[in-house]
């Protein structure tokens, strides 16, 4: 199967701690999102790269948040200094560049983050 | 900013039942995306369309794009508890792709 994968798949850690999570996009796809959804919502936009620059972040991602793609490839997302409110699941989404933005995206299982 | 209103957010309902799952925004999209999402798991692709008016069927679930490309609305036929988990409409931004989800709808569907 070679679609989005993400590591870990829980994270459990205490309040103040730093975390780091992986996303493996689909390997032909140049462009990778990052969401968070929590409980019973639908997933709200973080951040997204094409091929290795990252063209715009929300917000929502405060400077405790940083999101690298390095080599075009792989993405990892940190959070430093964890609060209680960053408790959610974290997906990863990966697309093709296309035009009028109907290139579909496909996502990841996410990491379900829960602050101590 | 742009937002998308997904209605009704909770669904149950008998095997054998039909029901509509409306997507209402006053922003106009590029495209707009059907995922469903089963607990602990990712948003799985259902549908994009990209056309207003375009209707799309997929089984037993219609798709609508509207003609002004703003609202959506999904169609199941004779709904199966195998249909039973969280339907998310999603528009997406022209240029950079992202997806603006609504709030999804939680579907039950009983035996």
């Amino acid at each position: 199967d070679t679609g989005v994968s993400q590591d870990p798949r829980h994270k459990i850690t205490k309040r103040g701690q730093n975390v780091t999570f992986r996303c493996d996009p689909i390997s032909e796809h140049n462009r990778l999102y990052w969401y968070r959804q929590t409980l019973g919502q639908g997933p709200e936009f973080l951040t997204y790269f094409q091929n290795e620059a990252q063209l715009e972040k929300s917000r929502l991602l405060s400077d405790r948040f940083s999101a690298e793609r390095p080599k075009g490839s792989f993405s990892t997302l940190e959070i430093q200094r964890t609060e209680q409110g960053d408790s959610a699941m974290y997906l990863c989404a990966s697309s093709l560049v296309g035009t009028g933005g109907n290139q579909p995206q496909h996502f990841g299982d996410g990491t379900r983050l829960s602050i101590l | 900013t742009q937002l998308l209103e997904q209605s009704p957010q909770f669904l149950s309902i008998q095997e054998g039942e039909n029901l509509t799952v409306y997507c209402n925004s006053s922003s106009v999209f590029s495209s707009l995306q059907w995922y469903r999402q089963e607990p602990g798991e990712g948003p799985v692709l259902l549908v994009t369309v990209v056309t207003g008016g375009e209707v799309k069927k997929l089984k037993r679930l219609t798709f609508q794009f509207g003609d002004a490309r703003k609202d959506s609305s999904l169609h199941i036929t004779a709904a199966q508890p195998g249909d039973t988990g969280l339907y998310l409409c999603a528009g997406a931004n022209g240029n950079t792709g992202k997806l603006i989800f609504g709030q999804g709808t939680t579907l039950q569907v009983k035996p």
